[in-house]
């Protein structure tokens, strides 16, 4: 089935740091991919998403680009701030059961000033 | 928009207890899903609703978990006899849904955590 594996943390950063967190994925169509954020006792929030191989999603400073060659979706950010402390979850839909997210583990992130 | 709402924010009960949970998704959206999260982890889905008609229940489901979306707005997700296991957070998502292919992205609430003494 669908799954997202997803590179453990944590991560702790200082801030202005340059930050990836990797993503890949296991799917047997073209899946839409996602990266939600989920700030301190508060629920996901959708950061950024890319529907088809080649394109980008961005957003906040975030940016993560489709690799089909690759089956990658990996999240940067060229200067974090310690506001973007949180657990970032890297997921896909498949286009056919596309009622369903399939999320990865998460992964924490710390940014110190 | 004032986005997916979630009740309780947290549910502390004894084993063996019935509870309810409550969902309110963005308003035009059709669709609604319910989540669970368990610590370290990435959501894992539950089971979905377009309009009022239940379409899909993982087999994570088990049946003493029931969920109900009467007039295709709010939901309800109730455990019935709960387990230690259930401990968890249950999140609830919404989305609009056009047709095959179409659907928009989920839009998630705070979740309600649940704990079993």
């Amino acid at each position: 089935g669908d799954s997202v594996t997803q590179m453990e943390g944590p991560v702790t950063l200082s801030e202005e740091a340059f930050l990836t967190i990797n993503c890949t994925y296991t799917a047997t169509g073209y899946p839409s991919l996602f990266w939600y954020v989920q700030y301190p006792g508060e629920g996901l929030q959708l950061l950024l998403k890319a529907t088809k191989a080649d394109d980008k999603g961005s957003n906040k400073g975030f940016e993560a680009t489709y690799r089909k060659e690759t089956t990658s979706f990996h999240l940067e950010k060229g200067s974090v701030q310690v506001s973007d402390s949180a657990v970032y979850f890297c997921a896909l839909s498949d286009p056919v059961n596309d009622y369903k997210l399939s999320f990865g583990a998460g992964t924490t992130v710390t940014v110190r000033a | 928009d004032t986005g997916v709402s979630q009740d309780p924010r947290h549910k502390i009960t004894k084993r063996g207890q019935n509870v309810t949970f409550r969902c309110d998704p963005i308003s035009e959206h059709n669709r609604l899903y319910w989540y669970r999260q368990t610590l370290g982890q990435g959501p894992e889905f539950l089971t979905y609703f377009q309009n009022e008609a239940q379409l899909e229940k993982s087999r994570l489901l088990s049946d003493r978990f029931s969920a109900e979306r009467p007039k295709g707005s709010f939901s309800t997700l109730e455990i019935q006899r709960t387990e230690q296991g259930d401990s968890a957070m249950y999140l609830c998502a919404s989305s609009l849904n056009y047709g095959q292919g179409s659907n928009q992205p989920q839009h998630f609430g705070d979740g309600t955590r649940l704990s079993i003494l």
